[in-house]
């Protein structure tokens, strides 16, 4: 498969700023998505990438180098909800597959008070 | 909004009977999507379809078929349930579009004994 990697478990502290980086080994997608997942819950969509830049929607934020292959997820001002799975995923990863997501492993994030 | 409806959230099946997971989606989406998820592995494509009758296997088919006789509802098959596949399947459905990604269901944990 394709190497999309995260870090397994990040721990940071409420009201605090933490970054979530989301690396890649190929210059070949169309767009690249981070979701949440609360514990035992399905994932939800939290932004989406095509360009280069940063992507804000309220206190979060993504941001997407395609040539430095790389991605990250910005929360501000955490709060003990935001303590969840953080998934990165490429979408077209494959050729001939251009409406599939392909997803990292996630990461872990617990926010502590 | 979009809803995608997995038929149980836990099922416990023994070792060789055939189960289905049955997924249905209320918006018209042409593709439909069946994932397993497993700690430290991540969400791994199983088979996909953008149409009706039409499938086409992801990464780990092996094990799994699909049935997509109506464009709303999209089946998993386990022919002769094993141990090894234990775990968390997610339905996932999405436009031809594709701006935003995939809305997923809210998955069924399943157990193999």
């Amino acid at each position: 498969g394709q190497n999309i990697d995260q870090p397994t478990e990040m721990t940071a502290t409420e009201g605090a700023i933490v970054q979530i980086n989301c690396t890649y080994q190929t210059s070949g997608f169309n767009g690249l998505f981070w979701y949440q997942q609360h514990a035992g819950e399905a994932p939800t969509f939290l932004s989406y990438n095509v360009l280069d830049g940063l992507e804000e929607k309220g206190r979060f934020s993504s941001f997407l180098s395609r040539s430095k292959g790389y991605s990250y997820l910005l929360l501000k001002e955490l709060q003990m909800k935001d303590s969840a799975s953080y998934l990165c995923a490429l979408w077209g990863l494959h050729s001939g597959s251009a409406r599939q997501l392909t997803f990292g492993s996630g990461t872990q994030l617990t926010v502590l008070p | 909004d979009v809803k995608v409806t997995q038929s149980s959230r836990y099922l416990v099946k023994r070792t060789g009977e055939k189960v289905f997971l049955e997924c249905v989606q209320d918006m018209d989406h042409e593709n439909m999507f069946w994932y397993r998820q497993d700690p430290g592995l991540g969400l791994r494509l199983i088979y996909f379809s953008y149409d009706v009758k039409m499938k086409e296997k992801g990464d780990i088919p092996e094990g799994y078929s699909v049935s997509r006789e109506k464009k709303e509802r999209f089946s998993l098959i386990l022919e002769s349930a094993s141990t090894n596949q234990t775990s968390m399947y997610l339905c996932a459905s999405s436009l031809g579009g594709f701006t935003y990604g995939y809305t997923f269901g809210s998955g069924t944990r399943l157990t193999v004994v």
